[in-house]
């Protein structure tokens, strides 16, 4: 079965120090990665994805994240954090087409930024 | 930028009320999907849609029913509301494939 676990459930960075949360999954093929963000009161924002190809993807607001098969990992960073970027953050996996797009989420880090 | 819609926002009513939250999109998006959190929680799909007419129960176990008759609408109606029941509900829709899903900005619900 599939599962993806997020091992920080709160995570303080001072603005402007370099960030990494870390997501592992579980799924005998290759995945399909998200990493969603959600503000407080909001829906869920969609930072990257991962579907082949080059193992390192960018996304928006600066982010990217590093796809390694050899840790299951999926990793999201950014070099320089700013106060708007506390919030939740989901890493989550489907699997191959025949999932019909379903997707599993993991419990989410919750992200301080601290002047 | 996704267009998809939930309404209301927020919703605090009465215990045994029936509600409908509204979750619409113009993306033409063959799938939606309901799920439920908690504050400070994961996610968890209670309900999916993979076309008109087709629907599906997800991984949590929920006693509200929904409906897909028009491809852009994809309602949740809770029958008679509980205390239980109280929880942010969030609509999702993706393309064909394994898309990314888009969300709408959530119902908070609260029942008295």
């Amino acid at each position: 079965a599939q599962s993806v676990t997020q091992p920080d459930i709160h995570i303080t960075v001072s603005e402007g120090a370099s960030l990494e949360l870390r997501c592992n999954y579980s799924y005998g093929a290759t995945p399909y990665l998200f990493w969603y963000v959600q503000s407080p009161g909001q829906g869920l924002q969609l930072l990257l994805k991962y579907f082949s190809g080059d193992t390192l993807v960018q996304g928006i607001k600066g982010f990217e994240a590093e796809f390694k098969r050899s840790q299951s990992s999926f990793n999201l960073r950014k070099p320089s954090v700013h106060w708007s970027d506390a919030a939740e953050y989901f890493c989550a996996v489907g699997s191959t087409p025949g999932s019909q797009g379903n997707l599993i989420f993991g419990k989410g880090t919750k992200l301080s930024v601290k002047p | 930028e996704a267009d998809i819609y939930q309404t209301p926002r927020y919703l605090v009513i009465g215990t045994g009320k029936k509600i409908t939250l509204e979750c619409s999109q113009t993306m033409g998006h063959d799938k939606m999907y309901w799920y439920q959190q908690d504050p400070g929680m994961e996610l968890h799909l209670i309900h999916y849609s993979y076309g008109v007419n087709s629907t599906e129960k997800g991984d949590l176990s929920s006693e509200s029913t929904v409906s897909r008759i028009r491809t852009e609408h994809f309602p949740l109606t809770l029958e008679s509301a509980r205390p239980s029941h109280t929880s942010q509900y969030l609509c999702a829709s993706s393309g064909q494939g394994a898309q990314p899903q888009h969300f709408g900005d959530g119902t908070r619900l609260s029942i008295l």
